[in-house]
């Protein structure tokens, strides 16, 4: 099992380009989330998903889009690259219930100038 | 939402030593989860503990829903435990995260 991937892992952008970050997993998990990552703030909830068409907004969502076609992908977009935007972003994915660990990929690390 | 606080938010140890880190919770939650983020920014999950105490090798933890705290104690600390473990919470759904605790461990 290759767990949670993540690409790319560095990317620079210019003020108001897109970008896709994408996200897969293989364990068969119905949760997935993406998450950004700012010094001394911890990780705060972008967007989550429970399942294929299923997507919904966590703490911090604007700027942002996901969707969830699949089980295994959950790719999220920038629609308009903002330097509050510089981050470290990471996927995660789980199960619901007793058993439901959460798994996070390695993370990209955006800078927007 | 649910708040989390962490503390202490920075720990400074050596080599050997045994630590405990908090986490306490505003509301009544079903998932709690413990996490090291080591030095290269890689996140491992060690513990699902919504309730109750649970140990592996060197780490155990120990949530206390009733009262709304979890805690995880390190013992003969080595400088691999250094990093930051994150402390998150939540419902079925969503899980919010506290803002940590860093631990330098020192040889």
């Amino acid at each position: 099992n290759a767990g949670v991937t993540q690409t790319p892992k560095f990317q620079v952008l210019k003020t108001g380009q897109s970008m896709t970050l994408q996200c897969a997993q293989d364990m068969n998990h119905e949760y997935m989330s993406w998450y950004r990552q700012d010094p001394g703030m911890g990780l705060r909830l972008i967007h989550y998903s429970v399942g294929a068409g299923i997507t919904d907004q966590g703490e911090v969502p604007n700027g942002y889009n996901v969707s969830r076609s699949t089980t295994e992908d959950f790719p999220l977009r920038l629609l308009s690259a903002a330097p509050s935007q510089t981050s470290v972003y990471f996927c995660a994915s789980r199960n619901p219930g007793s058993y439901g660990e959460q798994y996070f990929g390695p993370g990209t690390r955006l800078t927007v100038t | 939402g649910i708040q989390v606080e962490q503390s202490p938010p920075d720990l400074i140890l050596q080599e050997g030593a045994n630590s405990t880190l908090r986490c306490n919770f505003s509301d009544s939650v079903n998932n709690l989860q413990w996490f090291h983020q080591n030095p290269w920014g890689q996140l491992i999950n060690l513990f699902y503990i919504p309730s109750g105490t649970k140990q592996n090798g060197r780490l155990s933890a120990t949530t206390v829903a009733t009262e709304r705290y979890s805690l995880l104690y390190i013992s003969s600390s080595q400088t691999t435990d250094s990093g930051v473990y994150f402390c998150a919470v939540g419902g079925n759904e969503k899980l919010t995260f506290g803002t940590g605790t860093r631990l330098t461990i020192i040889p």
